[in-house]
């Protein structure tokens, strides 16, 4: 089943912008992970958030989380033509290790 | 060189035909994940194993099974049984309740 739900599905941005990316869940959670994939590969893990957190940081990455409206945001700022993939936020579903996947943002971004 | 590999790249299958893809990790993870990705869209969890020598069904087991006899290989079988297995596959690691590290996938196309 997909608990997460990314929007928008596609965003197609200029070099040098931000880019806004959000995730819906359904059931509580202990944490909250954003991945990458570049086309036709496996995905990498970009950032974990808990529960008990807010907002964290990685580089030009900031991931928000708000528990009681069950969603999340990746935010890439200063966008580069080498952010171009597709972007997946998952969720434990309070389960332990288990993930559960949405469907993703493609994201594109044109020099 | 730690990392998590996967084999082959490019798998060929006649109907009727069962086929094993190959999943290695030597980052000493206890858990071990295989993914189904169809195009355009998010991960689906097939099996997954906490432990050696113990795996689970994920959410769209039917088809497949799987072994967990060393602690480092979570090879996949893809069984006749399985209607509709033109797919990429994705193989991931984690220690259980983190960040999973994925392979580089297996693109699997029935003839």
């Amino acid at each position: 089943s997909q608990q997460g739900e990314e929007d928008p599905q596609a965003l197609s941005i200029q070099e040098g912008e931000n880019a806004t990316m959000n995730c819906s869940y359904k059931t509580s959670i202990n944490n909250l992970q954003w991945y990458r994939q570049n086309s036709g590969r496996g995905l990498v893990h970009l950032i974990l958030i808990r529960s008990n957190e807010r907002e964290k940081h990685s580089g030009r990455l900031r991931v928000t989380l708000d528990t009681s409206k069950k969603s999340s945001s990746l935010l890439i700022t200063a966008s580069r033509a080498a952010d171009t993939a597709s972007y997946f936020c998952a969720t434990d579903g309070n389960q332990g290790g288990k993930l559960i996947f949405g469907q993703g943002t493609e994201l594109s971004v044109k020099p | 060189d730690g990392g998590i590999t996967q084999s082959p790249k490019y798998l060929f299958r006649k109907e009727g035909q069962n086929v094993t893809l190959s999943c290695e990790q030597n980052l000493n993870h206890d858990a071990m994940y295989w993914y189904r990705q169809d195009p355009g869209q998010g991960l689906r969890l097939i099996y997954y194993s906490q432990i050696v020598n113990d795996f689970q069904k994920g959410d769209i087991a039917e088809g497949y099974s799987v072994s967990r006899e060393k602690k480092e290989s979570f090879p996949l079988t893809v069984t006749s049984a399985q209607k509709n297995p033109t797919a990429f596959y994705l193989c991931a690691s984690s220690i259980w309740g983190s960040e999973q590290f994925f392979g580089p996938g297996t693109r699997l196309t029935v003839l």
